[in-house]
């Protein structure tokens, strides 16, 4: 069974640091890439960006680049979310999902890690 | 960026019914097209990939149509689990981007 399980909620104050994860088991971590996808309050999807597991690369939204940073370690099929100086516009819960390499759609999701930012 | 536009924003209906939503792109994305179901506090749902591809799993009621620029989703006959937001998404290209959602309530 595909699965993708997600870091607990975290609570941070404005410019502090946070990394949150996602570890993928039941199907071969390397074959399928990892997006993040965030969800603000009572709000759409927007699609932050996603990493090729086997090599690293990674393609980012306008929006997102150079906010966060998404990475991973294949090694314990995890990926990562990174953000240097959180805002509190980054209150929101982030999803990972698992997407083709070869049809780009998203096919399995994490069940989400709430962020909440303030002070 | 390609923008996607879903309508109505919401629908009401009741059990029963056949529901359509309407997902525009601003750019031809040949079939490139997913639909999700979310409800609340959980995530997504995929139900159908390359506009009419039915996931593994997912009841026949749905099915999905269409391709450049002009897609739906057409639930046949709504049961009470249908109740919930749906959001289409193309990955013809990067960024990859939403529709707005479309909420679907009881009537």
């Amino acid at each position: 069974e595909v699965q993708l399980v997600q870091s607990g909620a975290e609570v941070k104050k404005p410019g502090e640091s946070l990394r949150i994860s996602c570890k993928g088991s039941g199907y071969s971590f390397t074959t399928y890439w990892i997006s993040w996808v965030r969800q603000m309050p009572g709000k759409g999807l927007e699609w932050m960006g996603r990493i090729d597991p086997s090599d690293s690369y990674t393609n980012y939204s306008p929006s997102f680049q150079g906010h966060v940073t998404i990475s991973a370690d294949k090694s314990i099929s995890t990926a990562y979310l990174q953000w240097s100086s959180l805002k509190a516009s980054d209150t929101a819960v982030y999803y990972c999902a698992r997407q083709g390499s070869s049809s780009w759609y998203i096919d399995y999701w994490g069940q989400g890690t709430l962020v909440t930012v303030s002070s | 960026d390609i923008q996607m536009t879903q309508s109505p924003s919401t629908l009401s209906a009741s059990a029963g019914e056949r529901v359509t939503i309407t997902c525009r792109a601003s750019q031809s994305i040949s079939s490139w097209l997913a639909w999700y179901q979310q409800k609340p506090g959980k995530a997504p749902k995929l139900l159908i990939y390359k506009a009419s591809s039915l996931e593994s799993g997912v009841p026949s009621r749905f099915s999905g149509s269409g391709s450049g620029t002009e897609f739906t989703l057409t639930i046949s006959s709504l049961q009470p689990d249908d109740f919930a937001t749906y959001y289409c998404q193309q990955y013809n290209s990067y960024p990859l981007t939403f529709g707005g959602g479309t909420k679907v309530e009881i009537k």
